[in-house]
C-alpha cells in the first residue's frame, strides 16, 4: 500500500529554470494539496484540489502553478525557480470533501535546492 | 496573520518523563483539532485528533486536552520514549471557501527524548 507518492525526492535546481513535482495516491481519496516546509514555518498550504478539475490557491501560491491530472495525481510547477523557493515540499491527500474528520496523508517529500 | 499559535519550539525531555505541547488558536470557527508527528525524512503523520464538543481524548500514551473556553489545546505524551522523539505539528480545520476543509499548522515543536 504506496499510499502518497512524490517523486522526486530531491533535487538541486538554478535560478530561473522550471520543474514540476509529481504526486499520485492510490487511496482513491478526493482531495489533494500541495504544502511547503520551511525551518520554523510550519507547513504553509500552497495550492489544493478539493475534487478532480478543480485547484485554488492556498496561503502561498506565488511562483506556482498546479494541474489536477486525474483523481490520482496532482503535479505542482515553478515556472522559474527562485532561491527563496528552496524547501520541502509536502504533498497530502484526503477522503470526504465535505467532512473535516478525515486526516490528510502526506507523502515523504520533494527536498527542492535552488542556487 | 499566524491563527493557530504552538509552544514550544523545542523540548528536551528524560526517558519515562511526561512531554507538553501547547496550542492557542483565535477561530471559533475551526473544528477539528488534530495533532501530526514528523519523524527526519519523512511527512507528518496523523497522531491524535479531537473535536471541540470532547474536553479530553487519550489514544496510549498519547492525550489530547482541550480547552474550548480559553481556545486552547495541548498535546501530553506520557512515559516519553526516544522513539518519540520528532517534531510536532498542531492543527486546525475549519470549512472554507466552498466546501473543502484545509487544514492549518502550528510551526511545530522539536521533541527529543534522552534515554
Amino acid at each position: 500500500n504506496a499510499g502518497v507518492t512524490q517523486t522526486p525526492k530531491f533535487q538541486v535546481l538554478k535560478t530561473g529554470q522550471s520543474m514540476t513535482l509529481q504526486c499520485a495516491q492510490d487511496m482513491n481519496h478526493n482531495s489533494m494539496y500541495w504544502y511547503r516546509q520551511d525551518p520554523g514555518m510550519g507547513l504553509r498550504l500552497i495550492y489544493y484540489s478539493a475534487s478532480e478539475g478543480t485547484t485554488d490557491k492556498g496561503e502561498v501560491p506565488n511562483g506556482y502553478n498546479v494541474s489536477r491530472l486525474n483523481k490520482r495525481e496532482f503535479s505542482l510547477r515553478l515556472e522559474s525557480a527562485a532561491p527563496s523557493q528552496t524547501s520541502v515540499y509536502f504533498c497530502a491527500s484526503k477522503d470526504r470533501l465535505y467532512n473535516s474528520n478525515q486526516p490528510q496523508h502526506f507523502g515523504d517529500g520533494t527536498r527542492l535546492s535552488i542556487l | 496573520q499566524q491563527q493557530v499559535k504552538q509552544s514550544p519550539q523545542s523540548l528536551i525531555v528524560q526517558k519515562g518523563g511526561i512531554s507538553i505541547i501547547n496550542c492557542a488558536y483565535e477561530n471559533t470557527a475551526f473544528d477539528y483539532f488534530p495533532w501530526y508527528q514528523q519523524f527526519p525524512g519523512k511527512g507528518p503523520a496523523l497522531l491524535i485528533a479531537i473535536r471541540p464538543d470532547v474536553s479530553e481524548k487519550k489514544e496510549g500514551r498519547f492525550t489530547i486536552s482541550f480547552n474550548k473556553s480559553a481556545k486552547q489545546f495541548s498535546l501530553h505524551i506520557m512515559d516519553s520514549q526516544p522513539g518519540d522523539s520528532a517534531t510536532y505539528f498542531c492543527a486546525a480545520s475549519r470549512r472554507s471557501g466552498g466546501s473543502n476543509y484545509k487544514l492549518t499548522f502550528g510551526k511545530g515543536t522539536l521533541l527529543t527524548v534522552n534515554p
